[in-house]
């Protein structure tokens, strides 16, 4: 079933091509990031994290930049596949010692046949 | 299978009513936290329990409580329900202690009529 918000921001992108989303962070104190991807009816899966010492950290095909100067954060994917079809969440630490994140809004991936 | 179970999956009931939400962590993980994700919005932070004791509150209203017993299971209890309050909450868990994100259960979709 549904899982996630009808207004979601849409990446539509053809099947083999690189997909990235993007994501801006508000909290400039936060140390440690995630990428999260949820499907539908599932809770989110951990991708991929990077540490503020890094600005870039790669896993299979999946590459997390981080640029601190903008608060800015991406996940690039390389030859999506079908099965990445989801909502892509980044999240932050709130640094405060309770290791509670914040999440953005998502961005929903589509990937066409 | 993430390793942290919630129930029910599913929940529904009617205005005014009173509901509970369970969740197990994963093995060895001693916090937990809960999550609620609307249709218009991401995932909004609860409260979080470490080791039987809260450890943070976000965004919790003054309707809802939870508590972790001595097993490491929390509960997640909400009262005098609303409409506004179909969502679906999640649970997560982590060792503690440690910034390396977190694990979600597949969450209870609570539907109020």
């Amino acid at each position: 079933g549904e899982s996630v918000g009808l207004h979601l921001p849409t990446l539509s992108v053809q099947e083999g091509d690189n997909s990235i989303i993007n994501c801006a962070y508000s909290n400039s104190a936060s140390d440690y990031f995630i990428w999260y991807k949820q499907e539908s009816g599932k809770g989110p899966q951990f991708i991929i994290d990077i540490r503020s010492n890094m600005d870039k950290r790669q896993g299979q095909r999946v590459t997390v930049l981080l640029n601190k100067t903008v608060k800015h954060l991406s996940l690039q994917i390389a030859a999506t596949q079908p099965g990445d079809s989801a909502v892509y969440f980044c999240a932050e630490n709130d640094n405060s010692g309770t290791y509670k994140y914040i999440f953005g809004t998502g961005t929903r991936l589509k990937v066409l046949a | 299978d993430s390793g942290v179970t919630q129930t029910p999956k599913h929940l529904i009931t009617a205005t005014g009513q009173r509901v509970t939400l369970r969740c197990s962590p994963r093995s060895g993980d001693l916090s937990v936290y809960w999550y609620q994700q609307s249709l218009d919005q991401g995932l909004q932070f609860l409260i979080q329990y470490y080791n039987g004791e809260e450890r943070a509150k976000g965004n919790i209203l003054e309707r809802f409580s939870a508590q972790q017993f001595p097993d490491l299971h929390s509960e997640l209890n909400l009262s005098s329900l609303e409409l506004g309050d179909s969502a679906l909450y999640f649970c997560a868990s982590s060792v503690g202690g440690i910034s390396y994100g977190y694990t979600f259960g597949s969450g209870t979709r609570l539907t109020v009529v």
